[in-house]
């Protein structure tokens, strides 16, 4: 089945204690992205990959890293987590991006991040 | 700058018909995208215009206007199940990012 994983799913922690949030997708898209969604302020993107090695910064991209080590692989980093990092994330994967083809995202099931 | 702007909420009832309003600014066009968002899920997609008009997909329809900066998600036949979060989007930051709006949450009533 085509999809995209994130794991874990749900987590808390607490300030400071370094976190990595795994996505994964099946469908061999180049373009991978990350991002957090928060009451009011809808979906902000944190950070964004457009093939292995190749990655950006989006909207939101303070206090997270990423890396793009494999094509199917994009995990979002929180090296010193704080409490304003509390959100749900949401991973998405695409064939291509823009105006091209195929540029719909698939979205990850979400994590819902608490940090105390 | 780049924006858009949608209604936060809006009720309707079973079997009728809604229309869900999005105006955005952009630099640069490059589509703009339909979501729909149930609850405690992940975004689904729906549509994607970039030429001008209306597009059709069974009882979802969408429709863009690039010199007004406006695009609206029509649904027909309302279903219980339609009750969602939808979301208008843009390709922006040369059409490597996706821009969203805060989203509509639409409520259908039986």
């Amino acid at each position: 089945e085509a999809q995209v994983t994130q794991n874990p799913r749900y987590l808390i922690t607490v300030t400071g204690k370094k976190l990595t949030v795994t996505c994964s997708q099946n469908m061999n898209h180049e373009y991978m992205s990350w991002y957090r969604q928060d009451p009011g302020l809808g979906l902000r993107q944190i950070y964004y990959s457009m093939n292995v090695e190749v990655t950006d910064k989006g909207d939101v991209p303070e206090g997270y890293k990423v890396s793009r080590k494999e094509k199917r692989n994009f995990p979002l980093i929180l090296e010193s987590p704080s409490p304003n990092q509390t959100s749900l994330y949401f991973c998405a994967s695409s064939f291509g991006f823009g105006v091209a083809g195929d540029n719909e995202q698939f979205f990850g099931p979400g994590t819902r991040l608490t940090v105390l | 700058g780049q924006n858009i702007d949608q209604p936060t909420e809006m009720t309707a009832t079973e079997g009728a018909i809604v229309q869900i309003n999005c105006t955005y600014q952009t630099s640069g066009f490059n589509g703009l995208f339909w979501y729909q968002q149930h609850a405690g899920e992940a975004p689904t997609f729906l549509s994607y215009n970039v030429l001008d008009g209306l597009e059709e997909k069974g009882r979802f329809s969408s429709f863009l206007s690039r010199s007004k900066g406006y695009s609206y998600l029509l649904l027909k036949e309302l279903q219980m199940k339609d009750s969602a979060s939808y979301l208008c989007a843009f390709p922006s930051g040369s059409a490597r990012q996706l821009t969203f709006g805060s989203g509509t949450q639409l409520t259908v009533l039986p």
